[in-house]
């Protein structure tokens, strides 16, 4: 159950766009239409901001968006604004009935 | 409002228990999976468990696995996590979440394993 593989940073200036990739297999990310999306603010718990690989739930911004290809299932911030400084984790599904998260990307708004 | 609100952490030994609980409100409680992660100091999350509704069928991690146990009260909105042998590398955040795709989370609570 190995952890997906993020990004450990990212950086991008207000306004602009980024793109976080999660890597899995073929037995989770890849096998399932079942990748999520959370941010993390400092001392925070962890916000839902995607379900199901790109659904977002009432509440989230629409400056969030998810996508898969294959293996790699992706989170694009569009119009990026200083409270989006955070940590994002994405998490699969697995085919041992678990969910696995990924390492975390760091994300800078310059 | 979802409120989930997860007590029990503290400073235990190595090879030591402690039972983390997590207080539900706001929702039916018995209509939803429910899960345990943790979060290691500086690192990433780390799903660990997961109740279905009813308790009729649990998942765990490896790392975890015959070592804590997860149930829930649903007469008491309550989730537990039953934490044995516990080990240095247990050291972390403990979040209660709902759903086995976690949707809403505790605010966590902190478990110290050390000497």
């Amino acid at each position: 159950q190995s952890a997906l593989t993020q990004p450990a940073s990212v950086s991008g200036s207000p306004g602009q766009s980024i793109t976080i990739s999660c890597t899995g297999t073929s037995s989770d990310v890849g096998g399932y239409d079942y990748v999520s999306w959370y941010q993390q603010h400092p001392g925070k718990a962890p916000k839902l901001l995607i379900y199901d690989v790109y659904n977002r739930p009432s509440g989230a911004s629409n400056r969030f968006s998810g996508s898969k290809s294959g293996n790699t299932a992706s989170l694009t911030i569009s119009g990026l604004q200083a409270d989006d400084e955070a940590d994002y984790y994405c998490s699969s599904y697995t085919s041992s009935v678990t969910l696995v998260f990924g390492g975390g990307t760091r994300l800078t708004v310059l | 409002e979802v409120l989930l609100v997860e007590s029990g952490g503290g400073l235990v030994q190595p090879g030591g228990s402690l039972r983390l609980s997590c207080a539900a409100s706001g929702f039916s409680f018995s209509d939803h999976r429910m899960s345990w992660v943790r979060q290691s100091p500086g690192k990433g999350l780390e799903w660990l468990a997961c109740i279905k509704q009813y308790g009729e069928e649990k998942y765990y991690v490896d790392s975890v696995r015959g070592r804590f146990t997860i149930s829930r009260d649903d007469g008491r909105n309550s989730l537990y996590l039953q934490m044995n042998s516990l080990r240095a590398e247990d050291t972390g955040v403990y979040y209660c979440a709902r759903g086995f795709k976690p949707d809403y989370w505790g605010q966590g609570t902190v478990v110290t394993v050390s000497s």
